[in-house]
């Protein structure tokens, strides 16, 4: 069964760089079907897409966000990672890794990222 | 920028239909949008219903259902549980590597 495991500081800065890390386990980030995603939930609010990443390294962002985002992948650790920079409270949000065949078929259970000096 | 648009909120009553539209603030949803739909309960990750329109995710009953009706996706939900209570969201595919999600809609059984 595959499972994506969310990780990384709960409480970041504003102007810093939020920076998370999403683990593949149950399956390899180097197949050539999916794509792996990130996804935020400011609380109470909906969800919206940032981005994902192919295994060979090719990106697509968010438009209202892609100024900000890096996406990266780590095919020898089973990973890939989130950097958001000059994060401010509005970037304060439940942040989810999801592998995204098309759509999105497996999530981890997110993970809550504040924006807080 | 385009808008996916979802009702805010919806009640239905137990053993009832509902049907809940994802739309565009400009121009019409077809099946070229590849619309997904998944629901999420307060303090849990998403789980995927539908995709591609009309496939349901491994799992999911068969009283949930979706379509194209008029210019919008659509999710019908036949025979409402309780279980059903949660927030709805679609995604649509934009074009170009873009998803965008819907608002979400808040359903009610009641």
């Amino acid at each position: 069964q595959l499972q994506l495991q969310e990780s990384g500081p709960g409480l970041v800065k504003p102007s810093e760089t939020l920076s998370l890390t999403c683990t593949v386990s149950g399956g390899s980030i180097s197949s050539s079907t999916y794509y792996w995603g990130w996804i935020r939930q400011p609380p109470g609010k909906g969800l919206e897409w940032i981005g994902n990443i192919y295994y060979s390294g090719s990106t697509y962002y968010s438009p209202s966000l892609k100024s900000r985002v890096t996406i990266s992948v780590d095919t020898s650790k089973n990973q890939f990672s989130l950097k958001l920079n000059s994060v401010t409270a509005a970037d304060t949000a439940v942040y989810y890794c999801a592998r995204q065949v098309g759509p999105f078929d497996y999530w981890g259970q997110g993970t809550l990222v504040t924006v807080s000096s | 920028q385009t808008v996916v648009t979802q009702e805010p909120s919806f009640s239905v009553s137990p053993g009832g239909t509902v049907t809940l539209t994802c739309g565009l603030s400009s121009g019409s949803v077809s099946t070229s949008y590849h619309p997904s739909w998944y629901q999420q309960t307060p303090g849990q990750a998403p789980r995927t219903l539908i995709y591609s329109t009309k496939t349901r995710s491994s799992g999911v009953p068969d009283r949930f259902s979706g379509s194209i009706l008029g210019n919008k996706a659509a999710l019908t939900i036949t025979g409402a549980q309780a279980d059903d209570e949660s927030d709805y969201y679609c995604v649509l595919y934009m074009g170009s590597g873009i998803w965008v999600f819907g608002g979400g809609t808040k359903l009610t059984v009641l």
